[in-house]
């Protein structure tokens, strides 16, 4: 029953640092996102897959690029973090872009940048 | 462009009671809204949906009430039970983009026993 798992599920950063954020979903699901959640806040579309080979800019996509490795994967990676990029970062999938198919989320990434 | 608003930032509702969750939109043209359930450490799950050609959808103790003209839906749960305290949040899904969810900011549900 693993879903969506994404990995790690806590990282600390200096500011500049670079990194990678990985998700793996195990349902055969065609799309693939990525949000992060603030304080307070509901979460935001960073980036989206809606099939293997093509991504889309969401909401809040500045300080970021994406990958969709293959079917399975989606990777986000912040190219040089900065503090106000401290959130945690949930990866979701969904079927397809067909109606009434929910996103299935992972447990999130806390990711802290100082 | 959709936005959605969760205007409670928590409630608390004693156990076996009704809790109402309250989610406001401010574009008209929509296909479908979701409610997800959010548990500390874990990511959304999702509850339950209504499309915009329906103004009521049940599931168990979930009932999702959708009122077009004032741009408002609620969420119903009866009887409400501790296993309920959670963040819930109201999405707006745009079926022209990928599927994509434009979240409020969530209600904080606390059910005490």
């Amino acid at each position: 029953n693993a879903g969506v798992t994404q990995t790690p599920k806590f990282q600390v950063l200096k500011t500049g640092q670079s990194m990678t954020l990985q998700c793996a979903q195990d349902m055969n699901h065609n799309s693939m996102y990525w949000y992060r959640q603030d304080p307070g806040m509901g979460l935001r579309l960073i980036y989206y897959s809606a099939s293997e080979g093509t991504t889309d800019k969401g909401e809040v996509p500045n300080g970021y690029n994406v990958s969709r490795l293959n079917k399975r994967e989606f990777s986000l990676r912040l190219e040089s973090a900065a503090p106000s990029q401290t959130s945690v970062y949930f990866c979701a999938s969904s079927v397809d872009g067909g109606r009434n198919q929910p996103q299935h989320f992972g447990d999130g990434t806390r990711l802290s940048i100082l | 462009d959709q936005q959605v608003k969760q205007n409670s930032p928590s409630l608390s509702v004693q156990e076996g009671r009704i809790s109402i969750l309250n989610c406001d939109y401010t574009n008209s043209m929509f296909d479908y809204f979701l409610w997800y359930k959010k548990y500390p450490a874990e990511g959304p799950t999702f509850l339950i949906s209504i499309s915009s050609i329906k103004d009521k959808n049940e599931d168990g103790r979930f009932t999702v009430f959708l009122n077009k003209s004032a741009k408002h839906l609620s969420l119903h749960i009866v009887p409400s039970q501790p296993g309920d305290s959670a963040v819930y949040f109201c999405a707006w899904r745009d079926d022209n983009a990928g599927n994509m969810l434009t979240f409020g900011g969530g209600t904080r549900l606390m059910v005490k026993p």
